[in-house]
């Protein structure tokens, strides 16, 4: 079994829409969640970094973790098509150490 | 954010040939970089962890004669990818670690070919 899931896709949605990208993970000893979007042929970008469970709002974008199952979320409110891209989450069990990664999920926003 | 940059972007060299990458921390001094590799529609794979002043922490299955990684400053790490063959051609990318929140911050990536 993978330490972190997520499901590869990939997801398409219309303009506007609401999505919601999701993963779970079976290390208990995470403690720090993130999300990247990586877009074809790039470098991925950090777009949220949380500590342990709660939600973290940036502009569209909500990140939520809920640690006691394990689970964890990304809402991008009024899709764009440039959302366009590879999301993928990552977890750490301190600050700094080495990421985990999950699969990625291919979102496509069609205008 | 903070601003980590590759080169070269891409690169084509001869199977046998030697190829190095170089990572550097445009905005602030890294004492940890990472290099990883990705496969077309892949995660990362974490290779190495590399250190300033200290040898790299390299990842199980990777061979570290094969891929030289040297941390010689605060701001630059290298990745030496030794006599190449077409199976190392993918996209290394490497990421260095911001040392205030303490979060990775990535390169650009680059796609190496070997032919």
């Amino acid at each position: 079994q993978k330490e972190v899931e997520q499901d590869p896709g990939p997801l398409s949605v219309p303009e506007g829409a609401i999505v919601s990208l999701n993963c779970t993970y079976s290390n208990s000893a995470f403690q720090y969640f993130m999300w990247y979007r990586q877009y074809s042929r790039k470098g991925p970008e950090l777009l949220m970094y949380t500590y342990s469970s709660g939600n973290k709002e940036d502009g569209r974008f909500t990140a939520q973790v809920d640690k006691s199952s394990k689970y964890i979320s990304l809402f991008i409110r009024d899709s764009q098509p440039s959302d366009s891209a590879t999301y993928l989450c990552a977890c750490e069990e301190t600050s700094g150490s080495r990421l985990t990664f999950g699969e990625g999920t291919q979102l496509t926003v069609n205008p | 954010g903070a601003v980590v940059s590759q080169h070269p972007s891409r690169v084509i060299c001869k199977s046998g040939t030697s190829v190095k990458i170089e990572c550097r921390s445009l905005d602030f001094q890294a004492t940890t970089m990472f290099w990883y590799r990705q496969f077309p529609k892949k995660s990362l794979m974490l290779m190495a962890t590399s250190n300033e002043g200290s040898k790299a922490t390299y990842e199980q299955g990777v061979e570290k004669d094969k891929f030289l990684i040297n941390h010689a400053s605060l701001t630059l790490s290298t990745l030496t990818v030794t006599s190449a063959h077409p199976e190392d051609s993918s996209f290394y990318i490497c990421s260095a670690r911001e040392p205030i929140q303490e979060t990775q911050y990535f390169g650009p990536g680059t796609r190496l070919l070997v032919l």
